[in-house]
């Protein structure tokens, strides 16, 4: 049973590009946050889907957005990056009426992103 | 508002116990979580615990939750070098009667001595 993927593993990028990062939630959850998780730091929330639409958002600003699919996989997009969004992007699955033991959120290994 | 705040730094003795503590902010919280993050890797979960338990032991952790004080601890018996890494303590908030995000403290990192 895998776990939650995502790709790409690094990616540089120059200020004002677009860039799209994309998750796999575990088997079995239906649900999709992103996090930010700038150096030395803990992970900030952005945003979170289910059902395909946002469900949940941090205080993040627009050039942050996403998209789940019907396979319940999702992506983040940033638009006109700025060297501030460089960070470890990483998603996390969870099921969000999990009963009780069905209430963990697992993280995948994350995207690092940095920006020139 | 929400607010996780945690130690920055731990350094014990292989063998020894560790504690690492937490403190937060909401009491609507539903969850508590501790998260394992080792270099370059992404975020290892560890255990949670109910908000409404006092504690929950799993092999060399256990984690002791005072709501009251909303002071979360996480105890590693027996720490070995392998436990070095930075643990993030994260309350799940209540949302519309489920979970919703994680608040998330900015880790302590743990250093193991041999």
């Amino acid at each position: 049973d895998a776990g939650v993927t995502q790709s790409p593993t690094h990616l540089i990028k120059t200020r004002g590009q677009q860039v799209t990062l994309r998750c796999s939630p575990k088997s079995g959850h239906d649900t999709v946050s992103w996090y930010q998780q700038a150096l030395g730091q803990g992970p900030q929330f952005i945003f979170q889907y289910y059902e395909e639409e946002e469900r949940q958002r941090g205080n993040f600003p627009d050039r942050f957005s996403g998209h789940q699919f019907p396979n319940y996989s999702s992506e983040l997009n940033v638009n006109a990056l700025l060297l501030g969004d460089s960070a470890l992007y990483l998603c996390a699955s969870s099921l969000v009426w999990g009963g009780a033991g069905d209430n963990e959120q697992f993280f995948g290994p994350g995207t690092r992103l940095t920006v020139l | 508002g929400e607010d996780v705040e945690q130690s920055l730094f731990l350094s014990v003795r292989e063998g020894d116990s560790s504690v690492i503590n937490c403190t937060y902010t909401d009491s609507s919280s539903t969850y508590l979580y501790w998260y394992k993050q080792e270099p370059g890797a992404g975020l290892q979960l560890l255990t949670y615990i109910f908000s409404n338990m006092d504690m929950k032991q799993d092999q060399r952790l256990t984690v002791l939750l005072n709501k009251k004080d909303k002071h979360l601890s996480l105890r590693i018996a027996d720490t070995q070098t392998g436990d070095s890494a930075i643990y993030f303590c994260a309350e799940s908030l209540n949302y519309g009667g489920s979970q919703g995000n994680l608040i998330f403290g900015k880790g302590t990192k743990l250093s193991v001595k041999p």
